[in-house]
Order: C-alpha cells, then structure tokens, then sequence
C-alpha cells in the first residue's frame, strides 16, 4: 500500500497571500488530521476530518481551514499569511471511525512565510 | 487537562539499551503512541499500547505503561547509530460524545547514539 502523501513537500510565500496544503491517505483510512510543528510550540493538532466532516478542531485562528473531499483526499488553507505561520505541516491518515490504533505521518510540507 | 511531556535530550553507547520517559495527564488516554522522526522527516509510528495493557514488547522496541502514575517509557535494546532522531510520545483522547484521533504529543526527546 502506498503511504500518506502531502503535496507540496515544499513552499516559500510571502506574508499575507493565502495557501493550500493537500493529503491524500492511505488507500481506505477515512480519517485525516492536521499538525502544525514548530520548534517553539512542537507538534500541535489543527483539525480532524472524517467522512468529509470536521470532526475536532484545534486551538487556531480561523485563518486555518479545512475540507475533506468524498474520496478522503483533504486540503489546509491558510489565508493571509503571517510570519509565525512558517512550519512542517504534517497530516495523519487513519481507518475508521473509533479512536484507532494506527495513525501514519506523512512526510510533511514545510512553509516558509517571508 | 492535555499535557505531555519529556526530557529533551538522552545519549547513550551504540550497544546500549536506551530509555525514553514520558509523562502525560489525561487519565482517559485511549491509546498511547511513540513516533520517530530523522531530520527532514516526517513521523514514523513506532509502536503503541493500548490503555489497558502494562507492556508491549516488539523485537528491540518494549512499552512500559503504569498508569496509576501516568508514566510511559521506550526501551530501545541494542541502539545502533540509526536510531539516532528524536522520539515523541502522544496520547489520544476520547472526546465527549464523539470519538476522536487527535493526538496530544510530547515534546520530544533527541537520541543521540555515539559509535
């Protein structure tokens, strides 16, 4: 099976344009979540999307959003873009609807807000 | 309340055996969680435990879980120098009325293996 995938592994942008992050799971896992790492604030948990619905959102401004489409695909945007937003953006990919077991890493995007 | 943490930093002889701890507060913790993560990379699930088990042994990896004190460690057995990264521990949570695979991590403790 193929793993998580992010795209793109990389991204420079200036402050206050607007950006969009996309996960696809691994084949069959219904489940996506979003982290943000930072080396200040580590690893902190944006959203979770099941069945294409927001199932848990974090603690972030509403600058940051998210959708899951119906083959479990999700997108992260984040608009107007400030300094502090620069980060590994990571997403999560797991089966079902319980609190499962596995939860696989893709290999990130990281942000660079100039 | 959802805190985790970790010493930051553990070096030991590649050889040795390595022991990452980890604290956390939620005592409702479904599942708890060790990832590595290399430099540049994303995170790799290294093994978990379920809540209501004491220790999980998988080839060099053990879980220790004591959950009166709320206590998790890794014991990484012979560490070799590509087990040099840093190591989170998370919990998941159940939410009220819902479930839920948020994930609350440490802040990671950085292995360093010397030759």
């Amino acid at each position: 099976k193929a793993g998580v995938t992010q795209t793109p592994r990389y991204l420079i942008k200036t402050r206050g344009q607007q950006v969009t992050l996309s996960c696809s799971p691994i084949s069959g896992h219904r489940s996506v979540s979003w982290y943000q790492q930072t080396p200040g604030q580590g690893l902190q948990f944006l959203f979770e999307y099941f069945s294409e619905t927001q199932r848990n959102k974090g603690n972030f401004p509403g600058r940051f959003s998210g959708r899951q489409f119906s083959n479990s695909r999700s997108e992260m945007n984040v608009s107007t873009l400030e300094l502090g937003d620069s980060a590994l953006y990571l997403c999560a990919s797991s089966e079902g609807s319980y609190t499962t077991s596995e939860q696989y890493f893709g290999p990130g995007t990281r942000l660079t807000v100039t | 309340g959802e805190d985790v943490e970790q010493s930051l930093f553990l070096s030991v002889r590649e050889g040795d055996s390595s022991v990452i701890n980890c604290t956390y507060t939620d005592s409702s913790s479904t599942y708890l969680y060790w990832y590595k993560q290399e430099p540049g990379a994303g995170l790799q699930l290294l093994t978990y435990i379920f809540s209501n088990m004491d220790m999980k042994q998988d080839q060099r990896l053990t879980v220790l879980l004591n959950k009166k004190d709320k206590h998790l460690s890794l014991r990484i057995a012979d560490t070799q120098t590509g087990d040099s990264a840093i190591y989170f521990c998370a919990e998941s949570l159940n939410a009220y009325g819902g479930a839920t695979n948020k994930l609350i991590f440490g802040t990671g403790t950085l292995l360093a293996v010397q030759p």
